[in-house]
């Protein structure tokens, strides 16, 4: 099992620009989410999904889309990135509900510039 | 809103000695306590989690402790060594909302 595999490791966008952070799990987990983890903070939800098909809003959603066509991926897309974009993504997942123990990817850095 | 306080931000022991941290929760509904520990550069990892049916859990060095009435929860290391120098961080779960709201984190260092 490889896990919650997450690409690029790191990466720099010029603003304006948009990307998409991949993540994919080997796992056969039904939640999936993003964070994202500011210099010296905790972790704040973008994005998070229950099962392929359905996705629903987290804490800090704007700047942000997702989608989640299969069991396996959970993509996150950056339209016209912004310099407060700048921040380590994190995806993750988890069995079934959130109170089940969550497994995360290695992040991706990610700097807008 | 639900809110996760956690102290201290910053925490420095001698090797051998304990390390405790301590959460405060707003959300009432919260049944999940999750703690996770972070390397410089790496994922975070869970290290132990606690249920509110639950006052008290123990793996080894590590163990979690949970006040309902005071809303707090605590992780205690004992015996710490520079191998758990890290940032922690504590979560919590609302049976209303299903999303996991983490603290800001605690840097650890444990000196030799």
């Amino acid at each position: 099992n490889a896990g919650v595999t997450q690409t690029p490791k790191f990466h720099i966008l010029k603003i304006g620009q948009s990307m998409t952070l991949q993540c994919t799990q080997d796992m056969n987990h039904n939640y999936m989410y993003w964070y994202r983890q500011d210099p010296g903070m905790g972790l704040k939800l973008i994005y998070y999904s229950v099962g392929a098909g359905i996705t629903d809003k987290g804490e800090v959603p704007n700047g942000y889309n997702v989608s989640r066509s299969t069991t396996e991926d959970f993509p996150l897309r950056l339209e016209l990135a912004a310099p407060s974009q700048t921040s380590v993504y994190f995806c993750a997942s988890s069995y079934s509900a959130g109170n089940q123990p969550q497994h995360f990817g290695d992040g991706t850095r990610l700097s807008i510039l | 809103g639900e809110n996760v306080e956690q102290h201290p931000s910053t925490l420095s022991v001698q090797e051998g000695d304990s390390a405790v941290i301590k959460c405060t929760y707003s959300d009432s509904a919260s049944n999940y306590f999750p703690w996770y520990k972070q390397e410089l550069g790496k994922r975070p990892q869970l290290i132990i989690d606690i249920r509110s049916n639950v006052g008290e859990k123990k793996d080894q060095r590590i163990a979690v402790t949970l006040n309902k009435t005071a809303k707090h929860f605590s992780l205690h290391i004992t015996e710490t060594q520079p191998e758990d120098s890290a940032v922690y961080f504590c979560a919590d779960l609302s049976y209303n909302t299903d999303k996991l709201i983490f603290g800001t984190g605690t840097r650890l260092q444990v000196f030799p």
